[in-house]
């Protein structure tokens, strides 16, 4: 009963090909997010979505398309990966409305393009 | 615009001495400050926060300390043990729907 759960947990793949990670959250938040871990570490939003509806897109690809069917469920979709799409991404979700913006994070997807 | 700078990016400590990792922003609405470990191949975790109204909360061996107008805020470690080991992240926000996170401070603490 894992709170915030992504799959797959490693993705190794060409060059431009395109590829989806899922995420689902059960503790019931009204938001959900996407970040992505660099070499370096470096933690740096994409998304995020509340209550299903776009709030922040942080100058992201236009290859990048996350999609939201529901507040439990935040997925995100890679066409035409390119080298520098490598990295960690993280699935993330919180409960803004109650002023609780503790951020609950997934494992982590280890994005390898080839 | 937003940033978060985070210094040291690393941080080598004797086990039993306290570690000290400091962060500035730049966001002057920014009213809430947590303190996320990531042990390797691990997620972030959330170890502290703190509140723009307030100046400092302890939780047993960690501490938070915040200067709003200086901008400042400070992570204590006392007593370092070897499992304190992990990466470090502060992060500022203003209770909306984005954190800022500064760029990680990578703990060891050597036996």
């Amino acid at each position: 009963d894992t709170a915030v759960s992504q799959t797959p947990k490693y993705l190794v793949t060409q060059m431009g090909n395109d590829k989806s990670i899922k995420c689902e959250q059960n503790l019931g938040h009204d938001t959900m997010y996407w970040y992505k871990q660099d070499s370096k570490k470096f933690l740096k939003i994409m998304f995020s979505y509340n209550n299903k509806e776009l709030i922040i897109n942080e100058t992201v690809p236009n290859r990048f398309s996350p999609k939201s069917p529901d507040k439990a469920h935040l997925n995100l979709h890679i066409n035409s990966l390119e080298l520098g799409d490598s990295a960690v991404y993280f699935c993330a979700s919180s409960q803004v409305s109650q002023n609780n913006e503790k951020l609950f994070f997934g494992s982590g997807t280890q994005l390898s393009v080839l | 615009g937003e940033n978060v700078e985070q210094h040291p990016s690393t941080l080598s400590v004797q086990e039993g001495d306290s570690a000290v990792i400091k962060c500035t922003y730049s966001d002057s609405a920014s009213n809430y400050f947590p303190w996320y470990k990531q042990e390797l191949g691990k997620r972030p975790q959330l170890i502290i926060d703190i509140r723009s109204n307030v100046g400092e909360k302890k939780d047993q061996r960690i501490a938070v300390t915040l200067n709003k107008t200086a901008k400042h805020f400070s992570l204590h470690i006392t007593e370092t043990q070897p499992e304190d080991s992990a990466v470090y992240f502060c992060a500022g926000s203003h209770g909306t729907y984005k954190y800022i996170f500064g760029t990680g401070t990578r703990l060891k603490v050597l036996a």
